[in-house]
Formats: structure tokens, sequence, C-alpha cells
């Protein structure tokens, strides 16, 4: 089955202690992302990469970092955790990240992160 | 991207049509309009997306305007499952996408 796994899909951790949320999505695509969604403010992008060893910042990438090692991997690392990163947070992917109408997001099923 | 804009709520009856409008007045000749559901607090779910012609899959039935400047998601015989947050976007890459609010849509027995 065509999928996005986030893992874990809930934490409770306290300040500065590092974290890993780890994406992998098993259908080949080029192109993966984070999004932080918090009430009242819509889900907005962390980081995303347009391919292997290709990452950029997206809308809100302070506080955290991203490795694109492999294909199906996209990790998100929160190197010292504040209250402020408490939140839903999103992986996604789609087969190509550039080109007028590039397909579908593939969203995984979310991770929410508590830091006391 | 051009901004789109949604009404934050919607009502429907379960097995009667919802159409959810979207305004795009400001989009550009090569944005296409997406449309994205999130059920609860699970991950967006992509529904359809179309450029000028109405576009119609298993889910949703897209329709334009002529003009482009809005646009209505039809979800053809509602049911309770229906119940989610739909976003409406406009955007040239269908992966760099900003999610909105987004409209609310209760789907009531």
């Amino acid at each position: 089955e065509a999928q996005v796994t986030q893992n874990p899909r809930y934490l409770i951790t306290v300040t500065g202690k590092k974290l890993t949320v780890t994406c992998s999505q098993n259908m080949n695509h080029e192109y993966m992302s984070w999004y932080r969604q918090d009430p009242g403010l819509g889900l907005r992008q962390i980081y995303y990469s347009m391919n292997v060893e290709v990452t950029d910042k997206g809308d809100v990438p302070e506080g955290y970092k991203v490795s694109r090692k492999e294909k199906r991997n996209f990790p998100l690392i929160l190197e010292s955790p504040s209250p402020n990163q408490t939140s839903l947070y999103f992986c996604a992917s789609s087969l190509r990240g550039s080109g007028i109408g590039t397909g579908e997001l593939f969203f995984g099923e979310g991770s929410r992160l508590t830091v006391l | 991207d051009a901004k789109t804009t949604q009404p934050t709520s919607m009502d429907c009856a379960e097995g009667r049509a919802a159409n959810l409008p979207c305004n795009h007045s400001t989009i550009s000749g090569n944005e296409y309009v997406y449309w994205y559901r999130q059920i609860h607090s699970q991950g967006p779910q992509y529904i359809i997306h179309g450029l000028k012609n109405n576009e119609t899959n298993e889910m949703a039935s897209l329709i334009i305007t002529e003009d482009r400047k809005s646009s209505t998601l039809i979800l053809p015989h509602a049911t309770l499952r229906d119940t989610a947050v739909y976003y409406c976007i406009a955007s040239t890459s269908g992966s760099r996408l900003t999610f909105g609010e987004g409209t609310q849509l209760t789907v009531n027995p």
C-alpha cells in the first residue's frame, strides 16, 4: 500500500532534549516536505526536499533541521526543542516538486508533539 | 500563489450535494486550483485539481468559472464521512502548497 509513515505519532518531551521525527515513503517520490499545524495558523511548511541531498527552508524553519540522505526518508530534527514547537506535524511527499501542475501531495497521519 | 477566499463553515444534509465555493480573483494563467480535505486531525487528503476545464473524479467534481476567478467543489452525495475541513489552494506547484484555514463542512444526518 502506498503510504507516508511518520514516527512517533505522539510524543511528550522536555525542553532541550533532542528528538527526531522520522518520515518514510514507499512511492519512490522525489519531493518530500514537513508541515506544522497550529490552531488559527493553518498548515505551515517547515522544510522541503526536491530530491536526495537537496533541501530548502520553508516558511517556518527556525529551530528545525532536516536531512535527505535516501530518497525514501526525510527525518525532522529538533536539536533543542522548546514549548513553542508544541504542534501537530505532518510529513508529505509527491512524485516531483517542480513543473506546472505537479502531482498530488500524500500526507502522513501526523505526529503530535508536546514540549514541556 | 494567488490568495483564495473560502467561507469559514458550511452545512449540508446527508445525501444531498455539497457545493463548496472558492474565490481566487487574482489567479494567474499558470496556477492550478487544488482541493484537499482534512478529517479531524488526520493528514490532508488530495481531492482534485484543475486549470481551466471542469474536472471530475471518483470523489468530486470541480467547476471553474470561465474567467477562472472562482471555483466550486461539488460532492454529489455527501455522507457523514465527508465532514471535514476543505482547503482550496491556487498554485503553480502541486507540491509547494500553502494551506489557509479552509471551510469546515458539516454533513448532518
